[in-house]
């Protein structure tokens, strides 16, 4: 069975301290694609990135990165120099090759204080 | 922009009232999904349709019920609810090939 799980259940920071969300993910397939999503307080569920498990190239996109790791079946996310503004819920999820459902661990609340 | 609607915003309805969910979609993919989404629990699949005319199972099935007539369309319903279908809904779209699902704003709805 695939399961994702996300043990930090809520994170506070400061404004301008990284932080690592951490995501790790079960499943028995050798092509699969792992996906982060942020929840703003306002509830919409926005995508931030897609990887699939052929391509362990982290990626950055501005003060976010993130860490692809098949050996130790993670996918992390890091947030450079946090703003209250990345005050959110974040989620990680994990789809099979050909199937599109998502697995969805159970989310992390990031709470970034001025 | 997710290309993707949800009606209503919220709800509140009684227990064993009947409950219709509109989702919409305007960007013509084939794919659709419903899930719900419950404090601790993350996201849940309950239904999801790959194409118009078919539906399927997700994880949560029970006590919900979708269709598929067109395309753009994927409503799901309540037949008789619960309180412990109180949750908040997302509808959600996908291009076969693409793999990332975009979703709806959601709906709030409470059964007492």
């Amino acid at each position: 069975a695939q399961k994702v799980t996300q043990a930090q259940t809520e994170i506070s920071v400061v404004e301008k301290e990284d932080v690592t969300l951490d995501c790790v993910y079960e499943t028995r397939d050798t092509t699969y694609y792992l996906f982060w999503y942020k929840q703003p307080p306002s509830g919409e569920l926005v995508f931030l990135i897609r990887r699939n498990s052929f391509d362990e190239q982290n990626e950055i996109s501005g003060r976010y990165s993130w860490n692809f790791q098949k050996s130790t079946s993670s996918f992390n996310f890091t947030i450079t120099a946090s703003q209250v503004v990345d005050s959110a819920v974040y989620f990680c999820a994990l789809s099979l090759f050909n199937t599109d459902k998502l697995i969805f661990g159970t989310g992390t609340r990031l709470q970034v204080f001025p | 922009i997710a290309g993707i609607t949800q009606a209503p915003t919220s709800q509140i309805l009684a227990a064993g009232r009947r409950m219709t969910l509109r989702c919409t979609q305007d960007m013509r993919h084939n794919a659709m999904y419903w899930y719900r989404q419950d404090l601790g629990l993350g996201l849940r699949l309950i239904h999801y349709s790959n194409t118009a005319g078919t539906t399927g199972k997700g994880e949560v099935p029970d006590g919900y019920s979708v269709s598929r007539a067109n395309t753009d369309d994927f409503p799901l319903t309540l037949a008789s609810a619960v309180p412990s279908q109180t949750s908040v809904y997302f509808c959600a779209r996908t291009r076969t090939g693409e793999e990332t699902q975009y979703f709806g704003p959601g709906t709030r709805l409470l059964v007492l």
